[in-house]
């Protein structure tokens, strides 16, 4: 079975700039997240989609980032303009279904902003 | 509040020598899942156990083994026989059963195995 892709797998880009990433999440996977991990730290959730639809988004700063998944499958995540403590690694994660099910996750995007 | 303390920063062992990772979580909720996941140099969270708040049943899977302890609010996960491959970020991680609320991750342990 496929697992959760991440593309790209490093960006570096310079404050103010904007950035894009994009998930694929595992086949029949109906949520998807979002988390930020700051180094030392455990993941924070950013956004949680449930197929098409938004469940969670209350820790996503909306005011720079944005995030979609269209047809219930693929998702991006976007940083428009990225700041300095946005450098961190951004992890994308699927489950069959919201709650407790395990979350399977991607091998991340490492984002340094200069 | 939903919250996951890891008090390990660091830990530094020996191969072979068995190492416990303490985990302490704090939730209002009756029910509840406890998660463990493992954190490569790669950067992918491996998915290691869930467990639900009714089933205090220890569990162990090879040299990994699990200690879920209820009236502690510890759920304390110990690799017996430390392999240099064990080398990672372990997070500790709680999911209250209240729909759709997130997952709330520990800062993690990190452990080194020295050959």
């Amino acid at each position: 079975e496929a697992g959760v892709a991440q593309s790209p797998r490093y960006k570096i880009i310079e404050k103010r700039q904007s950035v894009a990433f994009w998930c694929n999440p595992i086949s029949g996977h109906a949520t998807l997240y979002w988390y930020q991990q700051i180094l030392g730290q455990g993941p924070k959730l950013l956004i949680q989609f449930q197929n098409n639809g938004v469940v969670d988004d209350s820790q996503l700063p909306k005011d720079r980032f944005s995030a979609e998944r269209l047809k219930g499958v693929d998702s991006t995540l976007k940083i428009q303009p990225a700041k300095l403590e946005d450098s961190a690694v951004y992890l994308c994660a699927s489950s069959l279904s919201s709650g407790s099910y395990e979350q399977f996750f991607g091998p991340g995007t490492r984002l340094t902003v200069l | 509040a939903q919250k996951v303390t890891q008090a390990q920063t660091e830990i530094s062992v020996v191969e072979k020598e068995d190492v416990t990772l303490d985990c302490v979580y704090e939730t209002r909720d009756t029910t509840y899942y406890l998660f463990w996941y493992k954190q490569p140099p790669s950067g992918e969270l491996v998915f290691l156990i869930r467990r639900n708040s009714f089933d205090e049943q220890n569990e162990i899977s090879g040299r990994y083994s699990w200690n879920f302890q209820k009236s502690t609010s510890s759920f304390n996960f110990t690799i017996t026989a430390s392999q240099v491959v064990d080398s990672a970020v372990y997070f500790c991680a709680l999911n209250p059963n209240s729909g759709n609320t997130p997952l709330v991750f520990g800062k993690g342990t990190r452990l080194s195995v020295i050959a």
